[in-house]
């Protein structure tokens, strides 16, 4: 049972434009919400997160918004840039003292053209 | 700092054999973690630790075992490799998370270890 979910395993985007990556989970016991990024042969290196009691977060170019309605999040990159390429992952956590679990998603290669 | 490092980069084993993967962090975190990556199945978590003496199982647990002696090192063993243990693995690392509405501190990943069990 996949409880976060990244329907699109891949997106091109034209540099400069905007990148947009969806996301979607099922357990509305989760309450905090992170993406990952990475890059071939390294380990995924964190990006941004979002509480459920927030429903955007901005960093720069990077803005993620949350939908708990809907229980969906999106991450925006804009203006994206080729170093942007990578494949990104969605991620949930639940509050849950002293088990900090994330619940990953299956990951969505974005590829950044020139 | 080197973060979290990982023992060895690259390995091949026959079926049936036996091996361990070490993980290595200098960041001092109480939450060490071991994940494997599928193609199409995104990361997902094999064992876990939140402190030096104490493990826990995640989701896909069957066929590893783990131990936390020390603080600082996190090993993940096979004791019987079979193919489908051949996997990209990740190791991570966190501290337990203080700021209020924050469920999880940042994790951090080592650069995994790429495994191929013949």
């Amino acid at each position: 049972d996949q409880q976060v979910k990244q329907n699109s395993p891949s997106l091109s985007v034209q540099e400069g434009r905007i990148s947009i990556l969806n996301c979607d989970y099922t357990n509305s016991m989760f309450d905090y919400f992170l993406w990952y990024k990475k890059y071939p042969a390294e380990g995924p290196t964190f990006l941004i997160s979002i509480s459920s009691i927030k429903d955007k977060n901005e960093d720069g170019r990077f803005t993620v918004f949350l939908n708990k309605s809907a229980k969906h999040l999106s991450l925006h990159i804009v203006p994206s840039q080729p170093g942007d390429s990578a494949v990104y992952f969605c991620a949930a956590s639940r509050s849950n003292f002293g088990n900090e679990k994330l619940t990953f998603g299956t990951g969505t290669r974005l590829t950044i053209i020139p | 700092n080197a973060g979290v490092t990982q023992t060895p980069k690259f390995r091949v084993l026959k079926t049936g054999q036996s091996m361990t993967l070490l993980c290595a962090q200098d960041m001092n975190h109480e939450y060490m973690y071991w994940y494997r990556q599928d193609p199409g199945m995104g990361l997902r978590l094999i064992h876990y630790s939140v402190g030096e003496g104490t493990t826990a199982k995640g989701e896909v647990p069957d066929g590893y075992n783990v131990s936390r002696l020390k603080k600082q090192n996190f090993l993940l063993g096979l004791e019987s490799a079979a193919p489908s243990q051949t996997s990209v693995y990740f190791c991570a690392s966190s501290r337990p998370t203080t700021r209020p509405g924050v469920s999880t501190d940042t994790q951090y990943f080592g650069p995994g270890t790429r495994l191929t069990v013949l």
